[in-house]
């Protein structure tokens, strides 16, 4: 069975300071691995996907099969990167996602 | 291309009332899904179907039906509702298959009394 653990519920950074949402998986198979991005009043949309190996609004992941994770990070954090963030496993014809870290950039 | 259409956007019931949530697609996906969204619990899958006449269980699939007669349409189905249903619901497709970027609707919010 696959599982997504995301340990933060909650990540405040500082404005231009780096940023690094966690991501944990558990699944027997090869994996294809996503982050979604819920902004306020918006839909849940992709952010980016490990296969693609693209840069999406400064933020990048590297699938990690050694430790089985899926970080996302970005350098220097801009103001509207405030918003809900998913991590997402597909395996088995499933997508499961991760219970989400809230993502708050201070001035 | 509208994408993925959720009506009703709200809805409230009372305890032991059936409903069902619309789904619908305009991309000719093949794959569909529906998830529940509930504070600190994330997006947790309930059906998903891999093309017309297909469908299967999720995660939490107890007290919810699906169907998939059509390729644009996938409902959801309260048969009887419960205050723990209370909750958002999305619906999500994708072009083949769950590994492809999926394609969330608005949400429907729904409050079970």
């Amino acid at each position: 069975a696959q599982r997504v653990t995301q340990p933060e519920k909650l990540l405040s950074v500082f404005k231009g300071a780096p940023v690094e949402l966690k991501c944990n998986y558990s699944y027997s198979g090869s994996p294809e691995l996503f982050w979604y991005v819920q902004y306020s009043r918006q839909r849940l949309q992709l952010l980016l996907r490990h296969i693609s190996r693209e840069s999406i609004k400064g933020f990048t992941a590297d699938l990690n099969k050694g430790e089985t994770s899926f970080h996302l990070k970005k350098p220097f954090a801009q103001e509207e990167d405030s918003a809900m963030y998913y991590c997402a496993l597909s395996g088995d014809d499933k997508i499961i996602f991760g219970k989400g870290t809230r993502l708050h950039i201070l001035p | 291309n509208a994408g993925v259409t959720q009506t009703p956007k709200f809805q409230v019931l009372k305890t032991g009332q059936s409903m069902t949530l619309q789904c619908a697609q305009d991309m000719n996906h093949e794959y569909m899904s529906w998830y529940r969204q509930d504070p600190g619990m994330g997006l947790r899958l309930i059906h998903y179907s891999v093309g017309a006449g297909i469908t299967d269980q999720g995660e939490v699939p107890n007290g919810y039906n699906v169907s998939r007669s059509t390729t644009e349409d996938f409902p959801l189905r309260l048969l009887s509702a419960a205050p723990s249903q209370t909750s958002v619901y999305f619906c999500a497709s994708s072009p083949n298959d769950s590994n492809q970027p999926q394609h969330f609707g608005d949400g429907t919010r729904l409050s079970i009394l």
